[in-house]
């Protein structure tokens, strides 16, 4: 089954040091893997995805994630952070065995980025 | 920017009562998805639909629910009577072909009293 796990329920940080959120993965086939946002009542925001090619995925906002095959996962990071990246962050997988490839979300971390 | 509107984005209803949640994708998106977020937790797929008809649903996605396309433009999502533990934030999404990610809309946030 397709599923990923975001094992943090929550991620404090101070602004301007680095942040990981992290997310693993499993998949049957190649993992199609995106990372969204959201922002207190607002939707779901994407962030970036990892298809094929390339480990290091740069996306919106200054983030990144990194895709490792061996450990099957797929964290996302940023080099300095903001108070305003302080949100809900989810990690999802393409459910590639249905016609439409819905996602299948993770738990969900919410960052807190403390001034 | 193109994106995806959705109308209300608060609604209260009674147990019982139908509601019709509304969603305009974006105008040139082939697949549509309707997921649903209890609060606090996560992110669970409802029904898909493309080609004017559900390409997939959920367990979460019975009797009670339907989704329609009157238009060519609008997407609904109807549950018939609803249900204290249907009270939740809906989000629509679309997708463009091949690996291009879903949108998603800024949900409306369902209410059953």
């Amino acid at each position: 089954a397709q599923s990923v796990a975001q094992p943090e329920d929550q991620v404090n940080v101070a602004e301007g040091n680095p942040l990981t959120v992290k997310c693993t993965y499993s998949v049957s086939g190649n993992p199609y893997l995106f990372w969204y946002v959201q922002y207190p009542n607002r939707g779901l925001q994407f962030l970036l995805k990892y298809i094929t090619g390339d480990n290091l995925v740069k996306g919106s906002y200054g983030f990144e994630a990194e895709f490792n095959k061996s450990q099957t996962s797929f964290h996302l990071k940023k080099p300095s952070a903001l108070v305003s990246d302080s949100a809900l962050y989810f990690c999802a997988v393409r459910d590639i065995r249905g016609a439409t490839n819905k996602l299948i979300f993770g738990t969900g971390t919410l960052l807190a980025v403390q001034p | 920017e193109p994106e995806v509107t959705q109308t209300p984005s608060h609604q209260v209803t009674q147990m019982g009562q139908e509601v019709i949640l509304r969603c305009v994708p974006i105008s040139n998106h082939l697949y549509f998805y309707w997921y649903r977020q209890i609060l606090g937790q996560k992110v669970e797929f409802l029904v898909s639909f493309y080609n004017n008809e559900i390409s997939e649903k959920s367990e979460i996605f019975d009797d009670q629910f339907s989704v329609e396309r009157p238009d060519g433009s609008n997407f609904t999502l109807k549950i018939r009577s609803t249900k204290l533990e249907d009270s939740a934030m809906y989000f629509c999404a679309s997708r463009g072909q091949g690996f291009t990610e879903a949108f998603f809309g800024q949900g409306t946030r369902l209410t059953v009293v």
